[in-house]
């Protein structure tokens, strides 16, 4: 059984640098074709994808945030990070985990963390 | 980037009718198409990936087609559960990118 679970502060202020984990079952980013993403999506408005890493450790990110991101993993816990530095209110919103399917869709997701960017 | 262009913005359906959701692509994409439902206060869940495969545990009244840069998203039958927001997304190219939604309610 595929699970998925992000962890976030919450809430933190503007410039601030949002630390982001998803902690993962069922399935291994050390396996072959494996792959993780994070997605957001701020109250009422569409989904947003950040980035992608993949069991080679490969990385791919939005560029619309401009070298704002970074993703990494650590495949002995079972866990994707993700970090946005110089956050603003912009930045607030539910940020989601997911598994990354052969066809580059998302076939699992997490319950998503709501992160509130506020002075 | 590759835009996805998702129409209509906002749909309602009589129980048992059928509705279609399209979506377009400025670009190919080869059939890297993913098509998700999300209810309120809850996390997207996919329904269809590669434009036509249903994913295990997906109702079979929903179906999707398409190719190139036109595809698009069948509910046959509509269901009160069927209520929801659907989106397209592509994984063909980054930045992976999703259509802005649809809103289906029943009439």
């Amino acid at each position: 059984q595929v699970t998925l679970k992000e962890s976030g502060p919450g809430i933190l202020q503007p410039s601030q640098t949002l630390s982001l984990t998803c902690t993962f079952s069922g399935f291994s980013l050390s396996t072959y074709g494996m792959g993780v993403g994070w997605i957001r999506q701020p109250s009422g408005k569409g989904l947003e994808w950040l980035a992608n890493i993949w069991w080679d450790d490969d990385k791919y990110y939005n560029p619309s945030l401009k070298n704002r991101l970074t993703i990494s993993k650590d495949t002995s816990n079972n866990q994707a990070f993700l970090k946005i530095t110089n956050v603003d209110t912009a930045d607030t919103a539910t940020y989601y985990c997911a598994r990354i399917d052969v066809y580059y869709g998302f076939d699992y997701w997490g319950q998503g963390v709501m992160v509130t960017v506020s002075s | 980037d590759i835009q996805m262009t998702q129409s209509p913005h906002s749909l309602s359906a009589s129980l048992g009718e059928t509705v279609s959701i399209e979506c377009l692509a400025s670009e190919g994409i080869s059939n890297y198409l993913a098509w998700y439902q999300q209810k309120p206060g809850k996390s997207p869940q996919l329904l269809i990936y590669y434009a036509s495969s249903l994913q295990d545990g997906v109702p079979s009244r929903f179906s999707g087609s398409g190719s190139g840069t036109q595809y698009s998203l069948k509910i046959s039958n509509m269901q009160p559960e069927d209520e929801g927001v659907y989106y397209c997304q592509q994984g063909y190219k980054y930045p992976y990118t999703f259509g802005a939604g649809t809103k289906l309610e029943l009439k």
